[in-house]
This record gives structure tokens, C-alpha cells and sequence, in this order.
């Protein structure tokens, strides 16, 4: 079974903290993602990669960074934490294209 | 600007009823239409996917419709069951990297 592990399932932060979400996989995919989750706006893209050392941003990366730098591993860093970050975080990882994309339990963040 | 609009935001089914969730999207150049189900307090997981070469793919009592000249996909759960409860994704993305765009979510509610 395709294993996806966020370190953390509630996270509470405060305002200007800077935050790191950590992310591992166990499958050796290739390409991972990290999404935030409101209710009404779905799943929204804030970067993937596609390998390491290598990002792309999604549709929301604004206040975000990332970092990979071993395979199994995707970091989501909030540079300073703001309460309109305050959000559910999913990480997820697909082995290659046009396959399914696994996603770890979520972490939901807390910022006060 | 919201690329795949998904509707209703939520839906009540009587057990054994049809469950009906449509999907448009704008970008032709989609390639890759998954659907994923996410029951609380979990992450998404992949429900049923279809290319654009298709214009329908059944698996059990799921089964997504797509219209490629309208721009619309559908999934229609038959003999909906209360353990079938749960939100529901459609999402589109493009070939290369799988950058995957979601809709907003239908939360699906069968009631006995």
C-alpha cells in the first residue's frame, strides 16, 4: 500500500511564525503536491515537483515555499504565518502522469 | 478564475436512488479527468478517471459521462448506499506533470 505521511494531523501557530509542514512517501513516486483545502474552494494547487530539487508553482503559491531535496520527501514552508492561512493541507504524490495521485491524511493548521 | 465548476455543492439521495454530479470545465487542452471521494477526516482517494477519447467508463455502480464538444463530465453513482456518503471531487489536469486542477466538492449525503 502507497503510504503518504504528513508529520502533523493539527498544527496551531502564531501570526508571523515561520512554519514548516513536512511530507513523506514510501512508493518512490516521482512527482508530489502540496493542496490546501477550504470549504467552498475545494482543493487548491500551491506548488508540486516533479523531482528533486525541482518545483513548479501551482495556482496559490503566494506565502508559500517548498523545498525537496530527497526523493521521498516534499516540505510546504510558510514564511510567516498569516490567519488567512489558517487552512486544511494535503499532500499528495503520483507516481508518474495520468495516474493516481495519493494523499496523505492532512494537516489542519491553526494560525492565531 | 475557477477552471472546473462542479455542481450541486451538496446532495441528499434516498438509498438505492441515482447520485448525479456534473463537471465543466474551460481548458481544452485537459487531458485527464479523475474523480476522488473524501470521506471525513481523510484525505482523497481516486474514485474513477477517464480520458477524452472515451466518452464513458463504468466501474460497479460508478460511472463517468464525458462530453468532450460541451465541456462537461458527470458521475452518476446507481443504487446510491449511505456508505457511499461522502464528498465528492471531479478535476481535470494536463499531460506533462499532472497539474491537476479540482472542482469545489458535492457533499453527498444517502439516507436510508
Amino acid at each position: 500500500d502507497v503510504k503518504v505521511t504528513q508529520s502533523s494531523r493539527y498544527l496551531v501557530k502564531r501570526t508571523g511564525e515561520k512554519v514548516f509542514l513536512e511530507c513523506v512517501q514510501d512508493m518512490d513516486h516521482e512527482n508530489m503536491f502540496w493542496y490546501r483545502q477550504d470549504p467552498g474552494l475545494g482543493l487548491r494547487l500551491i506548488y508540486f515537483s516533479y523531482d528533486v530539487k525541482m518545483k513548479e508553482k501551482g495556482d496559490i503559491p503566494e506565502g508559500y515555499s517548498v523545498s525537496r531535496e530527497k526523493k521521498e520527501r516534499f516540505s510546504l514552508i510558510l514564511e510567516s504565518a498569516s490567519t488567512n492561512q489558517t487552512s486544511m493541507y494535503l499532500c499528495a504524490s503520483s507516481l508518474a502522469v495520468y495516474t493516481e495521485a495519493f494523499f496523505g491524511q492532512g494537516t489542519r493548521l491553526t494560525v492565531v | 478564475q475557477q477552471q472546473v465548476k462542479q455542481s450541486p455543492q451538496s446532495l441528499i439521495v434516498q438509498k438505492g436512488g441515482i447520485s448525479i454530479i456534473n463537471c465543466a470545465y474551460e481548458n481544452t487542452a485537459f487531458d485527464y479527468f479523475p474523480w476522488y471521494q473524501q470521506f471525513p477526516g481523510k484525505g482523497p482517494a481516486l474514485l474513477i478517471a477517464i480520458r477524452p477519447d472515451v466518452s464513458e467508463k463504468k466501474e460497479g455502480r460508478f460511472t463517468i459521462s464525458f462530453n468532450k464538444s460541451a465541456k462537461q463530465f458527470s458521475l452518476h453513482i446507481m443504487d446510491s448506499q449511505p456508505g457511499d456518503s461522502a464528498t465528492y471531487f471531479c478535476a481535470a489536469s494536463l499531460g506533462g506533470y499532472q497539474k491537476v486542477t479540482f472542482g469545489t466538492g458535492t457533499k453527498l449525503q444517502v439516507i436510508p
